[in-house]
């Protein structure tokens, strides 16, 4: 069972700022990570699948990178609507888990 | 439009059992696993499992293994979750979610939820 270990759990930003959001998974999960945004009373939203591609319609401030078992989730600018909670996930060998979950707060 | 729409919220007693819908819609249904994802009050989002609709193949994360069942019934493209014996640690909102580039991909599609409640 592939662990994933998300951090921080929690984010203070601002508008404006840079935001990155890491992700470990305990084995290798050959780039089938995607991250989610969530708001509350919604379902997930797909940001970013494959590591490192963006889904239709997101914005390109969001992006994701990999370095081994390590993924990274950064948003460049960080807008009003970006305040919310996000996960990633694996999906790897018809398996997969999410991570804990970053909220990010209004600073 | 591919869409997944979930059945209505449920209010339970411990010990009763409960099975919850999720019916695909806008494709052809036995293309794409399914899958399902628990998320407690206030809590994460907790990957449950899968079924592949075609051939009723289907996986479950350890967690939830015995716990629940998974299933499909492809004449009225719909996918199950299914309790025997409910207990009030279910309480929770329950989503199926698929991806539609493979498979079995990322979820880029989801229902709406289905919000279980189990109280004496």
């Amino acid at each position: 069972d592939i662990q994933m270990t998300q951090s921080p759990s929690t984010l203070s930003a601002s508008v404006g700022d840079r935001v990155t959001i890491t992700c470990r998974a305990s084995q290798s999960v050959n780039s089938w990570l995607a991250w989610y945004q969530q708001k509350p009373g919604k379902a997930p939203k797909l940001l970013i699948y494959k590591a490192s591609t963006l889904e239709s319609g997101v914005p390109s401030r969001f992006s994701g990178s990999e370095s081994g078992t390590e993924f990274t989730l950064t948003i460049s600018s960080l807008q009003p609507d970006d305040f919310a909670t996000y996960y990633c996930q694996h999906y790897n060998n018809y398996l997969g888990t999410f991570g804990q979950g970053t909220k990010v707060e209004i600073k | 439009e591919v869409q997944l729409v979930q059945s209505g919220a449920e209010v339970k007693k411990p010990g009763e059992s409960l099975k919850i819908s999720c019916k695909g819609s806008g494709y052809r249904f036995t293309t794409y696993w399914i899958g399902w994802v628990r998320q407690m009050p206030g809590k994460g989002l907790e990957w449950m499992g899968i079924i592949n609709p075609g051939n009723f193949d289907t996986r479950y994360s350890p967690s939830f293994q015995g716990q629940v069942t998974i299933s499909v019934d492809k004449s009225i493209t719909t996918a199950y979750l299914q309790w025997s014996s409910l207990k009030a640690s279910d309480t929770a909102m329950y989503y199926c979610a698929m991806g539609t580039r493979r498979p079995y991909d990322a979820f880029d599609m989801w229902g709406q939820g289905t919000k279980v409640t189990v109280s004496s």
